[in-house]
């Protein structure tokens, strides 16, 4: 099955700063979504992307779709402390209703 | 507010026992999902469904079985059979194919 994995595992940066997490995938995919989960909660959906999109914005946070790559990233602008949280991406097939996760980067976003 | 009810939070059990996760969700979706997490994994797809009566087994099913009598609803049982039951479990919901995912905030089961 498609698998999304994000690299790096744990990421940890000052507040203010900017936060960039990648993810790479292994075959053809419908989108592409980023979630953040914090601890020991359910997972909240950020941005979806579609195949034939390059870039989205929302708010601080910018993703981008490289298909030839089979890569996307998710980058977070000035980053805040209730930033810290684990962030999963996802695929999604052409007509599924299957979506797969990554293992997730862990950020931390130190005050 | 819409939203997706996991119940319990934390549930302890026995091995050897069945044991059932409740999921409803309001948000009138006609999809719906149940996860696994292990620690520092990502999230296994277990079951999910389309619509009421019909449901699709997803990559580790085994040792699981759910229902959906109602669009409300999705159950979920941990049977005896399911060899490492301890994780957290996540339902979830949307409203069709390639959707976004609403989740629940999950049930921690352990298993001793």
């Amino acid at each position: 099955s498609q698998q999304g994995e994000e690299d790096p595992q744990a990421l940890s940066i000052q507040e203010g700063e900017n936060a960039t997490m990648n993810c790479s995938y292994k075959t053809s995919i419908n989108n592409l979504q980023w979630y953040r989960q914090n601890s020991g909660r359910g997972l909240v959906h950020l941005i979806l992307i579609r195949s034939n999109e390059r870039e989205k914005h929302s708010g601080r946070l910018r993703v981008t779709l490289d298909t030839s790559k089979k890569s996307s990233s998710l980058l977070i602008t000035a980053s805040r402390a209730a930033d810290t949280a684990s962030y999963f991406c996802a695929t999604g097939g052409a007509g599924s209703y299957q979506l797969t996760f990554g293992k997730g980067t862990k950020l931390s976003v130190i005050p | 507010d819409g939203g997706i009810t996991q119940s319990p939070k934390y549930l302890f059990r026995k091995e050897g026992q069945n044991v059932t996760l409740s999921c409803e969700q309001n948000l009138n979706h006609d999809a719906m999902y149940w996860y696994r997490q292990d620690p520092g994994q990502g999230l296994r797809l277990i079951y999910y469904s389309q619509i009421v009566n019909d449901f699709q087994k997803g990559d580790i099913a085994e040792g699981y079985s759910v229902s959906r009598e109602k669009k409300e609803s999705f159950p979920l049982t941990v049977t005896s059979a399911q060899k490492n039951p301890t994780a957290f479990y996540l339902c979830a919901s949307s409203t069709g194919r390639n959707s976004p995912l609403h989740f629940g905030n999950g049930t921690r089961l352990t298993v001793t």
